[in-house]
Formats: structure tokens, C-alpha cells, sequence
């Protein structure tokens, strides 16, 4: 089946920036997503990106897109200790969505 | 805001017990999911639905998973009989219809079978 996969920790000074990446297997993907869960919660939709661009930018966040490499990146600026959560990388295809086994952020003051 | 609500949030049972999870999409979307998320995991699709009809249940385990959305709008869980393995996250997200980019998410449904 189709793959998407994810690192599984990164520890980051608050201050300093985190990037979290992906990899995905799927080229029929149309759309890719960045999800957060804190604990005990749902999923939130932070951001996503459509596969013909390479980089979207949202305040904080900026993806960026190498389709050739299926390669996808979150870099969040200025990180918090509110930041700290588990971020799950998705990609859709024909309707489905599949998810990354997620990246636990550990922001420390 | 509109959101997903889902009930219960958190649930016990005993294995080879009968249990059951309820969904209420935001109102007028379409396309209904749901995902099981597994400690340490990614969500992992068990069923979707395009109004009362179910468009994916390749990955739904039918002899104790069924699920259904009578109506079009709120959708039902069940697991009968639940094992151990089971236990898990349950979550359910709306979409406003096929082919649309962005997916919600509820709250979840924690399932402990003991």
C-alpha cells in the first residue's frame, strides 16, 4: 500500500524553529496536510498545500512541497511551548486521506 | 464555530462486549469518515460515506465493525463482540463533499477494552 511517513520526535529550544518532514509514496496525491493533536484530543487541520505548488505560507508556518522527492516539510517559526504536540503529516488521493505515524514536537523553555 | 461532536468521549468495556460510538458531522457536509488511531499511530480509515452510502469500508473488520449513517447526517459506530485490541482512539470527521480539500476532525472516542 501506499506510504507516508514521518520521524517520530524533535526537540526544540522555544525561540528557534522546528521543521518536521514527511515522506510520502503516493504521486497521485492531490492535496498534502499538516495536522496537530494535543492530547487526549481530535485532530486540527493546521494547514495544507495543493500538489502543484511547492510552498504555502501561513503566518508561523511555511510548507514546502518537492514533488519529484515526495518530500514535504513544516517549519514553525518563533516556537512555543503551546506548540508542543504530535503533527501528523496526510496525503489524498482519489478521496482517501492516509496519515504519517505523527512527530511529537517537544518544545523546551 | 461549527465542529464534529462525538459521544461518548471516553469509553470502558469488557471484552467480548457490545459497544457503540455516535457521530454528528458539521451540519451540511456530505462525506463522513471514520478513523481509528491507535496508540503511537497515524489515523487509519475504517469506513467513509457520501450521505447514507458507504463509498470505503475496505479497511472495516465486518465481522465485529459495522457502522451506519441512516439518515445522512449523524453516523453510528459499533463493535460487537469488542477485543482487547480494539482499544483505541475512534475518530470521526466531516467533509463538505466529494473531493473537497479539508477534512474536520471531532474530539474522538477513547476506547479501553479491559
Amino acid at each position: 500500500g501506499e506510504d507516508v511517513e514521518q520521524s517520530l520526535f524533535l526537540s526544540v529550544r522555544e525561540g528557534d524553529s522546528s521543521v518536521i518532514n514527511c515522506t510520502y509514496t503516493d504521486s497521485s496525491s492531490t492535496y498534502l496536510y499538516w495536522y496537530k493533536q494535543e492530547p487526549g484530543a481530535g485532530l486540527q487541520l493546521l494547514t495544507y498545500i495543493f500538489s502543484n505548488m511547492d510552498m504555502k505560507q501561513d503566518q508561523r508556518l511555511t510548507v514546502l512541497l518537492n514533488k519529484k522527492d515526495k518530500h514535504l516539510s513544516l517549519r514553525i517559526a518563533d516556537t512555543q511551548t503551546g506548540d508542543s504536540a504530535i503533527y501528523f503529516c496526510a496525503e489524498k488521493g482519489n478521496n482517501d486521506m492516509r496519515f504519517g505515524a505523527g512527530t511529537r514536537l517537544t518544545v523546551k523553555p | 464555530e461549527a465542529e464534529v461532536a462525538q459521544s461518548p468521549r471516553y469509553k470502558i468495556t469488557e471484552k467480548s462486549q457490545a459497544v457503540a460510538f455516535w457521530c454528528d458531522p458539521i451540519s451540511g457536509h456530505a462525506t463522513l469518515y471514520w478513523y481509528r488511531q491507535i496508540l503511537g499511530q497515524g489515523p487509519e480509515l475504517l469506513v467513509q460515506f457520501q450521505d447514507e452510502s458507504v463509498v470505503d469500508d475496505s479497511q472495516l473488520p465486518k465481522d465485529r465493525f459495522s457502522a451506519e449513517r441512516l439518515k445522512g447526517v449523524d453516523s453510528t459506530l459499533k463493535i460487537q463482540p469488542a477485543e482487547l485490541g480494539d482499544s483505541a482512539m475512534y475518530l470521526c470527521a466531516s467533509s463538505s463533499g466529494w473531493g473537497s480539500t479539508e477534512a474536520f476532525f471531532g474530539q474522538g472516542t477513547r476506547l479501553t477494552v479491559v
